[in-house]
Order: structure tokens, then C-alpha cells, then sequence
């Protein structure tokens, strides 16, 4: 079956720690994306990538960063300058025009 | 700058009560709507999407929603919601003018109903 993995399912960070969370897809879709959910806030675009070598910023990008090396990949770096990683993460990707997009059961983060 | 206001954060039912959830977003485009569900310990689901036609939308396990573009709204309906319905529902707006697919979500309603 075609889908989103996300691992792990749960993480924890100590303080100054960069962690990686991984998110492969095997739809053959080429746009995915990173989105933080906090309870009450919904769920907020961090980047986002439309084609391999590419990616931009959403509206929280500070204290992340990501990579698109491949098509089905696409890791989420939280670096030790996000001040508050806790939080619920989670993956998406998109096929193209008028498709929804399918997400990963997603990562939750937790600080040691 | 889009955004997508739900009005209500948590809403509590009795089992066979009627549902309304309110969605409201503000972007002068061409828009795509959708309501996702997440249901206690599961990914986000596709709950229905309107791209264009029919303003009344159905989705799965019973549930609609009616989009009317002279209030911007896509409220989602049940008409008798069952306790397997408990989950947080999210309504979503893409625009695809860029065909970016990029999503603007609400904050969510929680939805309890109580057996």
C-alpha cells in the first residue's frame, strides 16, 4: 500500500540537540511538507518542497531545517535554536492539482 | 495574508444530536476546501474537499458540508452523530491557482460526543 512513514513515533531532545525526524512517502508525489500541531493552534506549515533540490519556508520555519535529496525523503532537522520543539509534527504530500494532501500518523516531540 | 477562523474549539454532543462546525476564511481567490479528521491516536484524514460544482459536498460516514462563496464559509453537518464521531476536525483551504498545494488549516474543533 502507498503511504507516508514518519519515525519515529516518539522522540526526545535534550537541550542543545539537534534531532532528525524522518518522513518518506512512496506515492510518487512530488511536493511534501512539514507541519508543527500544537493543541489549540492547528497545525502550522514549517517548509515545504515542490520538487527534489528545493524547498521553502512556511510560516515557522525559525529553529528548522530540511532537505529534499530525493524524491520519496524529505527529513526535518530541529535544531538546538527552537526554543520550543515540543510539540506534534507531521508530514504531508501532495500530488498535484485538484488532490487533497495525505499525511503520516506523525512524530511527537519531547524535551529531556 | 489567508486564514481560516473555526469558531468553536471544543463542542460536546449527545449521541443522534445534530452537528454544525462553522468554517470561515479569508482569501479573495479561487479557493479549495477541505475538512480533515483526526480521531484519537490516528493520522489526519481527508473527512471531504470541495474543488467546484456542486456547493454540497458529501464525505465519508455521513457527514457534509455546503460551501457559500457570498460568506466564505464551508461548514461542516451531521445530522445525528454517533460516539465514533469523537475526534478533532479541521478545516483546510488550499489555493491551487499556484498548484502549490499548499494548505491554510483552522485551529481545529474538538468534537466529544457522549454515548
Amino acid at each position: 500500500d502507498g503511504g507516508i512513514t514518519q519515525s519515529p513515533k516518539y522522540l526526545f531532545r535534550k537541550e542543545g540537540q539537534n534531532v532528525t525526524l524522518s518522513c518518506e512517502q512512496n506515492l510518487n508525489h512530488d511536493a511534501m511538507y512539514w507541519y508543527r500541531q500544537d493543541p489549540g493552534q492547528g497545525l502550522r506549515l514549517i517548509y515545504y518542497s515542490q520538487i527534489v533540490n528545493d524547498f521553502q519556508k512556511g510560516d515557522i520555519a525559525e529553529g528548522y531545517s530540511v532537505s529534499r535529496e530525493k524524491k520519496e525523503s524529505f527529513p526535518l532537522t530541529v535544531t538546538s535554536a527552537q526554543k520550543n520543539p515540543t510539540a506534534f509534527y507531521l508530514c504531508a504530500s501532495f500530488q498535484g492539482y485538484n488532490q487533497p494532501q495525505h499525511f503520516g500518523d506523525g512524530t511527537r516531540l519531547s524535551i529531556l | 495574508a489567508q486564514s481560516v477562523s473555526q469558531h468553536n474549539h471544543h463542542v460536546i454532543l449527545s449521541e443522534a444530536a445534530s452537528l454544525e462546525l462553522g468554517c470561515n476564511y479569508s482569501y479573495g481567490g479561487t479557493v479549495n476546501l477541505f475538512w480533515y479528521v483526526q480521531y484519537p491516536g490516528q493520522h489526519l484524514q481527508l473527512l471531504l474537499k470541495y474543488f467546484s460544482g456542486d456547493p454540497l459536498v458529501k464525505g465519508i460516514k455521513g457527514f457534509e458540508a455546503e460551501f457559500i462563496k457570498s460568506k466564505f464559509s464551508f461548514n461542516l453537518r451531521k445530522p445525528s452523530v454517533q460516539w465514533s464521531d469523537t475526534a478533532e476536525y479541521f478545516c483546510a483551504v488550499g489555493d491551487y491557482g499556484g498548484s502549490q498545494g499548499n494548505l491554510i488549516f483552522g485551529k481545529g474543533t474538538k468534537l466529544s460526543v457522549k454515548p
